[in-house]
């Protein structure tokens, strides 16, 4: 069954440190991928996007993904964190069936 | 983009009785997806809403249990039947189009006591 695997559960970082996020999923064929955040007590929101084309995706916030077909991996990565990016990070795919399926999440924490 | 309107945001609720949540999208989407989240767990499909036919339900998860209906394109509901605590947690309708994001409601957060 397909699957979307995130490595980090928990990840806590200071001010300005450099982000990566890993995530790989298990299906082998064409893939839509998303990286989701939800903030403390707020819904779910879209952070990026990945169908097609240049497989360095740029997203909101300063947030970039990379599609890396052979490793099946679509890492999140944002340069400079800022304690506002204190949220829980989800990773998730699209099969062709249509269906959405995510990650396990990773908690991010920042230290001001 | 939709707008994905979920009601009751929150509830706590006897064991044993059922509750309703609603799902409304504010443009038409062509899916409509229903979801759990436990309590510091990631996102669990339940199920996904067919306009004017069943639902098709993921391994786990049975209509007996979480009946959905899906009237027509913009307006969903998922009942949680006999409740037990264990079925505290988040519930989260989604809603897009094929090949496009999707996007979710603020959940319903229920309580089972």
């Amino acid at each position: 069954a397909q699957s979307v695997s995130q490595h980090n559960h928990h990840v806590i970082l200071s001010e300005a440190a450099s982000l990566e996020l890993g995530c790989n999923y298990s299906y082998g064929g064409t893939v839509n991928l998303f990286w989701y955040v939800q903030y403390p007590g707020q819904h779910l929101q879209l952070l990026l996007k990945y169908f097609s084309g240049d497989p360095l995706v740029k997203g909101i916030k300063g947030f970039e993904a990379e599609f890396i077909k052979s490793k099946f991996s679509f890492n999140l990565r944002k340069p400079s964190v800022q304690w506002s990016d204190t949220a829980e990070y989800f990773c998730a795919c699209y099969n062709q069936g249509g269906k959405l399926i995510f990650g396990q999440g990773t908690e991010l924490s920042v230290k001001p | 983009s939709a707008v994905i309107s979920q009601k009751p945001s929150r509830d706590i609720c006897q064991r044993g009785t059922s509750l309703t949540i609603q799902c409304q999208v504010d443009s038409q989407v062509t899916m409509m997806f229903w979801y759990r989240q436990q309590p510091g767990q990631s996102l669990t499909l339940i199920a996904t809403a067919n306009q004017g036919s069943e639902a098709t339900y993921e391994s786990g998860f049975v209509i007996d249990k979480f009946p959905i209906s899906r009237p027509n394109l913009t307006f969903s509901t998922l009942t949680v039947s006999n409740m037990s605590p264990e079925d505290s947690s988040i519930y989260l309708c989604s809603g897009g189009r094929a090949n496009t994001e999707a996007f979710f409601g603020q959940g319903t957060r229920l309580t089972v006591v």
